[in-house]
């Protein structure tokens, strides 16, 4: 089983739809979670990051974590097409040897259609 | 504030050749971690040098190699270099180790590297 799972996509969305883009994993020791998007032929930039379970909203995003499920989520709403891009999910903490993990998943390919 | 530095940032490469990469992290930045990136196989981890000892190594082959110096900066080299080998090589840093305390990495914009 892999650490981390998350759908490839692609995702297309009308644009102003809400987008649902989402994580599980396994290792109930991350403590921190991220989401980092990347657009194409660029290196991925930090886009929300949470501590624990619970919300965070920095404008048209929010991120949730459910850490009861090992689940994670990002909601875009009123979505556009420069929210195009790939968005891979990210998360930290002790791995099961004891030492420091930063793991990503494969990433999201998001299109908003005009 | 200046973000993390990568050069050079495209490069074509022959087969059997060997390659240097290059990366000037945040300032104050110590810890720098280096990926390799393909379409098929998402983002994998090389390596991470915090303080100028390799702290965590990610499952490539023995080519694969880097530093990091005391002024942080850090260098990732491939020896005999394979056609499989092309793909975007992305440096990252942190204020400290990756993972550690909520320690978040910063990526720099990447070296496509196309070896032919």
């Amino acid at each position: 089983q892999k650490e981390v799972e998350q759908d490839p996509g692609p995702l297309s969305v009308p644009e102003g739809a809400i987008v649902s883009l989402n994580c599980t994993y396994s290792n109930s020791a991350f403590q921190y979670f991220m989401w980092y998007r990347q657009y194409s032929r660029k290196g991925p930039e930090l886009l929300m990051y949470t501590y624990s379970s619970g919300n965070k909203e920095d404008g048209r995003f929010t991120a949730q974590v459910d850490k009861s499920s090992k689940y994670i989520s990002l909601f875009i709403r009123d979505s556009q097409p420069s929210d195009s891009a790939t968005y891979l999910c990210a998360m930290s903490g002790r791995g099961t040897s004891g030492t420091y993990k930063y793991i990503f998943g494969t990433g999201t390919r998001l299109k908003v259609l005009a | 504030k200046a973000g993390v530095t990568q050069t050079p940032r495209y490069l074509i490469k022959t087969r059997g050749q060997q390659v240097t990469l290059s990366c000037s992290p945040i300032s104050g930045h110590r810890s720098v971690s280096w990926y390799q990136q393909t379409p098929g196989q998402g983002l994998q981890f090389l390596f991470e040098y915090f303080s100028e000892t390799q702290r965590n190594k990610g499952n490539f082959p023995g080519r694969f190699s880097g530093r990091q110096f005391s002024n942080s900066r850090s260098e990732m080299n491939v020896s005999t270099l394979e056609l499989g080998d092309s793909a975007l090589y992305l440096c990252a840093s942190s204020l400290a180790q990756a993972g550690s305390s909520g320690n978040t990495i910063y990526f720099g914009e990447g070296s496509w590297l196309t070896v032919v």
